[in-house]
């Protein structure tokens, strides 16, 4: 199974900020990768699919890049609503495989 | 557009079974995947298999193999997962998931609102 690894696992930080999340594979996945927001008690919303592909209706401030095992997903300025867990997901091959997630708090 | 209707929360003992089910509107239910991901208290996402309906074979998880059975009925266009042999770490939200590509890598995903299953004595 391919392992995803992400990092910070959380972090603080202030509306307007600028965040960087980053997500390693254990091995090339080319672009085949996906970013997810989770909030409580909501389901998973997917945000970038295909690496750096905005899914339609999710605001421009996020963006992802990364191609073989290093991705990146950049919130461009923090909003309220961004406050949430976010996740990568590999969708190369089965198992599909998630990130640990990475927290997004207020400071 | 795809919508996921899970049934309701529940409750089993350990040891006990659960069964879930996911009601999907629209006519591609058939040729679309049919994710399960579930969520424990704390922990992160974890996918547990899928299944193409209009192929019938699921795939599952290694971590769940035995365990659990996913299957599809095209005629009420509903997914299920059932889980067997239930211990208190598998008290979590189950999800399921619609997407039109396997493994979702076109980011076409359609979730279902989740159910909570919780095991305790």
């Amino acid at each position: 199974d391919i392992q995803m690894t992400q990092s910070p696992s959380s972090l603080s930080a202030s509306v307007g900020d600028r965040v960087t999340i980053t997500c390693r594979a254990s091995q090339s996945i080319t672009g085949y990768l996906s970013w997810y927001q989770k909030k409580p008690g909501k389901a998973p919303k997917v945000l970038i699919y295909a690496a750096s592909t905005l899914r339609g209706g999710v605001p421009s401030r996020f963006s992802g890049s990364g191609s073989g095992t290093d991705f990146t997903l950049t919130i461009g300025s923090l909003q309220p609503e961004d406050f949430a867990t976010y996740y990568c997901q590999q969708t190369y091959n089965t198992p599909v495989t998630f990130g640990g997630g990475t927290k997004v708090e207020i400071k | 557009q795809v919508q996921l209707v899970q049934s309701g929360a529940e409750v089993r003992k350990p040891g006990s079974s659960v069964k879930v089910s996911c009601r999907a509107s629209g006519d591609t239910f058939s040729r679309y995947a049919i994710n399960w991901v579930r969520q424990a208290p704390g922990q992160g996402l974890e996918w547990m298999g899928e299944i193409i309906p209009i192929f019938g074979t699921p795939k599952y998880a290694q971590h769940f193999q035995g365990r659990v059975s996913i299957t599809a009925d095209s005629s009420t266009t509903t997914a299920y997962m059932e889980l067997s042999s239930l211990r208190s770490e598998d008290t979590a939200m189950y999800y399921c998931r619609s997407c039109s590509s396997t493994t979702c890598y076109d980011g076409s995903d359609i979730w279902g609102q989740g159910t909570l299953v919780t095991v305790s004595s």
